[in-house]
Parts: C-alpha cells; structure tokens; sequence
C-alpha cells in the first residue's frame, strides 16, 4: 500500500520561529488534509489541500501532486501550536492514510 | 457545518467485559464512517470502513469479531470492543466524510480513551 513519511519526526522551536513540515507519499494520491492533533487526542482540519497553495492565518500549505509531497508553513509560532502534526492522503477509494506524524513542541 | 460526535470521550472497562463506543454525524450523512486506532506517540490506523446497511470492511490484521462494526443508520455507526483485555486499551477515533459532489475533506470525531484494567 501507499506509504507516506513525514519530517521532522520531533521539533522544537522558540516562540515567534518559522517552520516547515514535510509529507512526501509514495504513490499519486486524490485527496490530502493535514491536521493537527493538540494534547487531548483532538483532531483538528487544518487544510484540505490535493493541489496547490493554501493560506489560513499563520499557516499555509502547498501539496505538488506530481512530486508527491505536501509541505506545511507555521509562522511565527505560538505555544498552543503544539501538538502532533499529520498529513493524510487518499488514493482510489475512500480511505485515508495517516502520515507518520511530527511533533511540535514551542516554547515560551 | 460537518461535525462528527463521539461518545464516550473516556471509559474503563474491566478485562472480560465489551465496550460500545458511537460515532454521529450531526448535520449530514454519511453513507461510510471509519475507525481508527492510535497507540500512544504514534500514528493514527485505520481499523476499518463502516458501510451503512453493509457490512464493515476491515484492514488486514484487525480481528473482525473483536471489534464489531454496526452502520445501521445514515448518521449512526457504532465500534464495540468484544471481550476487552489491556491489550485493548487505546485511543480510538471516528470519521465521516460529509458527501457531497466531487470530493470532501474527512471530519472526525474527538475520539474515545479506552482503558482496559
């Protein structure tokens, strides 16, 4: 099946740095969301993004279907950023694959 | 618009005993639901396809009369841990897409920790 990696596996940043997360997968993929997991499990959509560039706020997102790799800016990062970081993809049929996830620790 | 609701959020069950967890979508339906699993520190991974009026389709390695899948309606789909042991104890997550045409974004439910003692 499709694999799909993510870099860095841990970070830790300075409140106010900038950071770039990657997720490369190994097969073309329909679909890909990243999102961002906070202490208590919660699951939150940050991007739905299959192709192209996308910006909420602080965070943008940029998937190059071709290449099979999405990346994922944080800028200026706060504390409550933290948390794990996962990419998802489909392929085919409707199931999602999670990527191997980053942490993120910022801190104060 | 889109939300999914868990419930329990928690539950400690005893060894030997089965454990319900549901999973709601509350403003649309959705015809497919999916379960997943997350040990601590590590991935999410999906246990099965919940198919409404179907049966489940399961992942490798997944024991199907483990965990019993039921999608008996269009916004109810329910994961029952049969026969729970501490082995079992996990995160455990749903998801629904909201249909609609073309593709949609997957929402998920804000999961339930299953302790098994």
């Amino acid at each position: 099946g499709i694999q799909v990696e993510q870099s860095p596996p841990d970070l830790i940043l300075q409140e106010g740095a900038n950071s770039t997360l990657r997720c490369n997968f190994s097969d073309s993929v329909n679909n890909l969301q990243w999102f961002h997991q906070n202490p208590w499990g919660q699951l939150i959509n940050l991007f739905y993004i299959p192709s192209g560039t996308k910006q909420n706020g602080r965070l943008s997102a940029t998937t190059v279907a071709t290449e099979r790799y999405s990346l994922l800016y944080i800028s200026s990062s706060q504390t409550t950023d933290s948390g794990v970081y996962f990419c998802a993809v489909r392929r085919g049929t409707y199931k999602y694959i999670f990527g191997t996830g980053t942490r993120l620790k910022v801190l104060a | 618009g889109a939300v999914v609701s868990q419930h329990p959020s928690w539950v400690i069950c005893k060894s030997g005993t089965s454990v319900k967890i549901e999973c709601r979508s509350l403003d649309f339906q959705a015809t497919t639901m999916f379960w997943y699993r997350q040990f601590p520190k590590q991935s999410l991974m999906l246990m099965a396809t919940s198919n409404e009026g179907s049966k489940a389709t399961y992942e490798q390695g997944v024991e199907k009369d483990k965990f019993l899948i039921n999608h008996a309606s269009l916004t109810l789909s329910t994961l029952t841990v049969t026969s729970a042991h501490p082995e079992d104890s996990s995160f455990y997550i749903c998801s629904a897409r909201a249909p609609r045409a073309g593709n949609s974004p997957l929402h998920f439910g804000n999961g339930t920790r299953l302790t098994v003692t």
